[in-house]
């Protein structure tokens, strides 16, 4: 079974606070991990790869729990150009080869 | 900054046409992919490219589907024969060699009439 669950979202927050979305994975061989953000009608854009030791890039941070089997990302003083879709990616072994599984995506609104 | 392109931004078309949509990856990336998403839906993988050769495809990506590079720049996605339900957004991404980061073009919007 190969599955991505995120957060159903929308999650409406005001501007300056920090949120976090969640995500599991299904599949416990899974190598690599990744959250992009998705405007409305364009493309995913790579926002974070995710490593097993947790990554911070400015305000987001990214962080992942093999033993769980989730995936986390934290905003921390949101600005209104937050507001996006954010979608967890996974690569899943399918038949030997590799393959990116996506979940459907949390909606972020951030209020001014 | 590199970017992956798409043509054309927009395609309508009627049931039963053929149509191709075209992208142009960066240009040092070596693994191209198609992937659809369904308006309001979550994004599906269809197809991954390399060395000239399909490496791994979905259930999506039936007989109708086909992926060629014609030259060094261009990767194409033709469906034989659309149907009402092709309708959704195309899009192209590419990655390097060893690199599962995958760099998205804007998408092809391919309405089926």
């Amino acid at each position: 079974r190969k599955e991505v669950e995120q957060d159903p979202g929308p999650f409406n927050v005001p501007e300056g606070a920090t949120v976090a979305f969640n995500c599991t994975y299904s599949n416990s061989a899974s190598q690599s991990f990744f959250w992009y953000r998705q405007d409305c009608r364009k493309e995913p854009k790579l926002l974070m790869s995710v490593y097993s030791s947790g990554n911070e890039d400015g305000r987001f941070t990214a962080q992942l729990n093999r033993a769980s089997q989730y995936i986390s990302l934290l905003i921390r003083d949101s600005k209104l150009s937050d507001s996006a879709t954010y979608l967890c990616v996974v690569n899943f072994a399918i038949d030997g080869n590799y393959q990116l599984i996506w979940g459907a995506g949390t909606k972020l609104i951030i209020k001014p | 900054e590199p970017e992956v392109t798409q043509t054309p931004s927009h395609q309508v078309t009627q049931m039963g046409q053929e149509v191709i949509l075209r992208c142009v990856p960066i240009s040092n990336h070596l693994y191209f992919y198609w992937y659809r998403q369904i308006l309001g839906q979550k994004v599906e993988f269809l197809v991954s490219f390399y060395n000239n050769e399909i490496s791994e495809k979905s259930e999506i990506f039936d007989d109708q589907f086909s992926v060629e590079r014609p030259d060094g720049s261009n990767f194409t996605l033709k469906i034989r024969s659309t149907k009402l339900e092709d309708s959704a957004m195309y899009f192209c991404a590419s990655s390097e060699l060893g690199s599962s980061e995958q760099y998205f073009g804007p998408g092809t919007r391919l309405t089926v009439t």
